[in-house]
């Protein structure tokens, strides 16, 4: 069974760092894009951007460039975001997610993890 | 980048149908031919429900289908079940090489 397992939540004070983690098993990790969505409290989805883990090649949302960082280590199977100074606006649930599609153009996800709720608060 | 457009909420009864639209622009919707559907039930990770437009993963039910003219998209649901009563979202590649969700839609069933 392909899953996607998420590091859980995590209560954080502006301006400290944060890495969360999203495991995947039942399949080949390392040759699967693996997706970050972001989810503000009550509001829509929002594309992050993605990491390829087997070269860790990485396309970011003009949103995002700059203010996280996608990586990978695929001899554990592990997609992780980072973020070097937390603000009150970063919190929100954080998914990962695999692309099932065979090309980047389609882009869809096909299984997700279970989310991971971000709060920053003083 | 704003999000593609969909009707904050759309309502139908059980056994009816209902179809939720999403909208885009050139350099989304109506540039590339695939879009993809997801439900999200409260306090749950979204699910795929169509993906390529019409193809449905296996599991989903065959009352989920979709269609795509130009610059919009449509998923439709026949037979509406309790269970449908979620958020549904669109979601399709750009230009940019960024992928696009909508703002998604709230189904009642009433």
């Amino acid at each position: 069974e392909v899953q996607l397992v998420q590091s859980g939540a995590e209560v954080k004070k502006p301006g400290e760092s944060l890495k969360i983690s999203c495991k995947g098993s039942g399949y080949t990790f390392a040759h699967y894009w693996i997706g970050w969505v972001r989810q503000l409290p009550g509001k829509g989805l929002e594309w992050m951007g993605i990491i390829y883990p087997d070269d860790s090649l990485t396309r970011y949302s003009p949103s995002f460039q700059g203010q996280v960082t996608i990586s990978a280590d695929r001899s554990i199977s592990t997609a992780y975001l980072q973020w070097t100074s937390l603000k009150a606006s970063d919190t929100a649930m954080y998914y990962c997610a695999r692309v099932g599609s065979p090309s980047l153009a389609q882009l869809w996800f096909d299984c997700w993890g279970q989310g991971a709720l971000v709060t920053v608060s003083s | 980048q704003s999000a593609l457009t969909q009707a904050a909420s759309v309502s139908g009864s059980p056994g009816q149908s209902i179809t939720i639209s999403c909208t885009g622009t050139s350099s989304d919707l109506s540039a590339y031919k695939y879009v993809s559907w997801y439900q999200q039930h409260p306090g749950k990770a979204p699910k795929l429900m169509l993906y390529d437009v019409t193809n449905r993963p296996s599991g989903v039910s065959n009352r989920f289908s979709g269609s795509k003219s130009g610059n919009t998209a449509s998923l439709t649901i026949s037979g509406l079940q309790a269970e449908d009563e979620a958020d549904y979202y669109c979601s399709s590649y750009t230009s940019s090489n960024t992928l696009l969700f909508g703002g998604g839609t709230k189904l009642t069933v009433l």
